[in-house]
């Protein structure tokens, strides 16, 4: 098993769609969470942070359970820019370990 | 917008060639890595480095190296290009929040 997984995808939404993305995690002991945006050749790039009481940037909302080790980020009234492969990246939080990635979840938003 | 620059953005090159791509960092982070992408894939970690003289082989077996002798900086080495090593190399760096990264380098061994 993974020790990050998310939904496998593609998901093909019409613009305007709310979606809904899911990530979970294996290592208990992980502290930082983190969503990213990766768009086709290009490097990942932060797109939220993710606190236990959830957080909400403009159409994005991340909500973190920790009791349940599960990771959500939900985009509402999706654009045709929104199109990427959404990354969800969890780190243990000690010093010498490092990032985990999930393999991603690819959104494509059609007019 | 992170400030952290890869060069060179595109490489094409013969086998046998010794290459060294170029990482650097203005932010001062500890924290630098080096992943390897192929396109339509996962991210994998190849070295990473917790500051200056500290470097470490990541998850993905690699036949490069890097070094770390100032903060801002950490190139990765190919002694010896074969097209097995062609791919999208990405570094980033980190510094107790979240991962920066550099546009990466396309690399294509021919």
């Amino acid at each position: 098993r993974k020790e990050v997984e998310q939904d496998p995808g593609p998901f093909n939404v019409p613009e305007g769609a709310t979606v809904a993305f899911n990530c979970t995690y294996s290592n208990s002991a992980s502290q930082s969470f983190f969503w990213y945006r990766q768009d086709c050749r290009k490097e990942p790039k932060l797109l939220m942070s993710v606190y236990s009481s959830g957080n909400e940037d403009g159409r994005f909302t991340a909500q973190l359970n920790r009791a349940s080790q599960y990771i959500s980020l939900l985009i509402r009234d999706s654009k045709l820019s929104d199109s990427a492969t959404y990354l969800c990246v969890v780190s243990p939080g000690d010093y010498g370990q490092n990032f985990v990635f999930g393999p991603g979840t690819r959104l494509s938003v059609l007019p | 917008e992170a400030d952290i620059y890869q060069t060179p953005r595109y490489l094409v090159i013969g086998t046998g060639k010794k290459i060294t791509l170029e990482c650097s960092q203005t932010m001062g982070h500890d924290k630098m890595y080096w992943y390897q992408q192929d396109p339509g894939m996962e991210l994998h970690l190849i070295h990473y480095s917790y500051g200056v003289n500290s470097t470490e082989k990541g998850d993905l077996s690699s036949e490069s190296t890097v070094s770390r002798i100032r903060t801002e900086h950490f190139p990765l080495t190919l002694e010896s290009a074969r097209p097995s090593h062609t791919s999208q190399y990405l570094c980033a760096s980190s510094q107790g929040g979240g991962l920066f990264f550099g546009s990466g380098t396309q690399l294509s061994v021919l």
